[in-house]
């Protein structure tokens, strides 16, 4: 069982559409991340968020953290090909433990 | 530049031959981690280390060993590779602290034959 779900697990649009993706779990983190994976390579560190209902931009991405820093969501306004790719979630608990989401794979249409 | 070097990229070897995949980062880090990632099971975190000569499993340590004798270095080592171990390596560092993420490095692809 993973401890933190991740929703779509794919999705395909159409470049210029908007996209929400959510990644939720029943347990507390004292801080969440999200990445993106390119085939082949690393993930790559987005965002960090810390603080609960916090909410932080990235040109046209926008993560959210849940008030009670158990969930979050990505939101990508007028999807773009370089979008295309895996995003992951991950929460930190104590101790520098991360847990990993199970991924969302994106793929923007020309 | 900042990063976490892994190698090698792509290694094919024998069920039983014992391998080593090394990992260095050059960011001072003090936690580093090894993940394997396998189609449908997402990331899953094999060992990680909080510091020099402080190591610990991860979610799926069997058939897996590390070291850390440097804070630079955390090499994985397989003793005896079976075909279950057949998937993507990335190593992983980081400050510790809530606030802070993950650098990856770019991965080893491995399949044991």
């Amino acid at each position: 069982t993973q401890l933190l779900e991740q929703s779509p697990q794919f999705l395909s649009i159409q470049e210029g559409e908007n996209l929400t993706v959510y990644c939720n779990s029943s347990s507390v983190f004292s801080s969440l991340q999200w990445y993106r994976q390119e085939p082949g390579e690393g993930p790559v560190l987005l965002v960090t968020v810390v603080t609960g209902g916090e909410v932080k931009k990235l040109k046209r991405l926008t993560f959210q953290f849940g008030d009670a820093r158990k969930d979050s969501s990505l939101h990508i306004t007028a999807a773009q090909p370089g979008d295309t790719g895996l995003y992951l979630c991950a929460g930190v608990r104590t101790g520098n433990q991360f847990y990993f989401g199970t991924g969302t794979s994106l793929t923007v249409i020309p | 530049e900042a990063q976490v070097t892994q190698n090698p990229r792509y290694l094919i070897t024998v069920t039983g031959k014992k391998l080593t995949v090394t990992c260095s980062q050059n960011m001072n880090h003090e936690y580093m981690s090894w993940y394997r990632q396998d189609p449908g099971l997402g990331l899953r975190q094999i060992y990680y280390s909080m510091n020099v000569e402080v190591t610990d499993k991860g979610d799926v340590p069997e058939g897996y060993k590390v070291s850390r004798k440097e804070k630079r270095n955390f090499p994985l080592i397989l003793e005896s590779p079976s075909p279950n171990q057949t998937s993507l390596y990335f190593c992983a560092s980081s400050v510790r602290g809530r606030g802070y993420g993950y650098t990856f490095g770019s991965g080893t692809r491995l399949t044991v034959v």
